[in-house]
């Protein structure tokens, strides 16, 4: 069973500062996902990613899949407090199913 | 389009009663997915249908958990009895294509067990 580090567990910011957050896995992944969920809402996808060394943008969110496809982050530029959230990274293996890490809690204070 | 949805929100219910999650996927998605969340554990599968088959069901915790798909749309989670370790939410998931991609997510039911 692959097993996903995410890192830190919980990170308070002040708006406009920048962060990384990370998920870490001894195994290799076929594709990996970052998802944000809100209290009392389900994960939302945020980004799939696919190749190793991909790197996506989305706005102010950067998302980078690591050359062996064992590791990604997520950076956020000039963070707001809209961005506060649960952030999840799921990895998909040959099959359909997702594997979760625990995710970091973010809060970003006005 | 109308997203996943899931009910009850919320259930509360005494150990060894009986409950029934339901999940409503988005129209035309062949591929619903159920996964359960523990306090303080990550999010996990529990089982995939396509259709009205059950493709997986190896997440399942043990027999006192029955999930069907009615046609091919709603689909239900009983728990019978119900276990104070079953307590957790319990995500419903649905996509148009198989594959970990593009999985839409409800809202999820908080199920309370005492």
């Amino acid at each position: 069973t692959q097993l996903l580090e995410q890192s830190p567990q919980f990170l308070s910011i002040q708006e406009g500062e920048n962060l990384t957050v990370y998920c870490n896995s001894s195994s290799v992944f076929s594709s990996l996902q970052w998802y944000r969920q809100e209290p009392g809402e389900g994960p939302v996808l945020l980004v799939t990613v696919v190749t190793g060394g991909e790197v996506k943008k989305l706005k102010r969110l950067t998302f980078q899949f690591g050359d062996a496809r064992k590791d990604s982050s997520l950076h956020i530029t000039a963070a707001q407090p809209g961005d506060t959230g649960l952030y999840l990274c799921a990895a998909g293996g040959s099959n359909y199913k997702l594997t979760f890490g625990k995710g970091t809690l973010l809060t970003v204070n006005p | 389009e109308a997203g996943v949805t899931q009910f009850p929100s919320h259930s509360v219910i005494e150990k060894g009663q009986t409950v029934t999650l339901r999940c409503d996927p988005i129209s035309g998605h062949d591929n619903l997915y159920w996964y359960r969340r523990v306090m303080g554990k990550e999010i996990k599968f529990l089982l995939h249908f396509v259709k009205e088959s059950k493709q997986d069901e190896s997440g399942m915790p043990n027999n006192r958990f029955l999930a069907e798909r009615t046609g091919g749309t709603y689909s239900t989670l009983k728990v019978q009895p119900a276990e104070l370790e079953d307590s957790g939410v319990y995500f419903c998931a649905s996509s148009q294509v198989p594959g970990p991609y593009g999985y839409t997510f409800g809202s999820g039911t908080r199920l309370t067990v005492v």
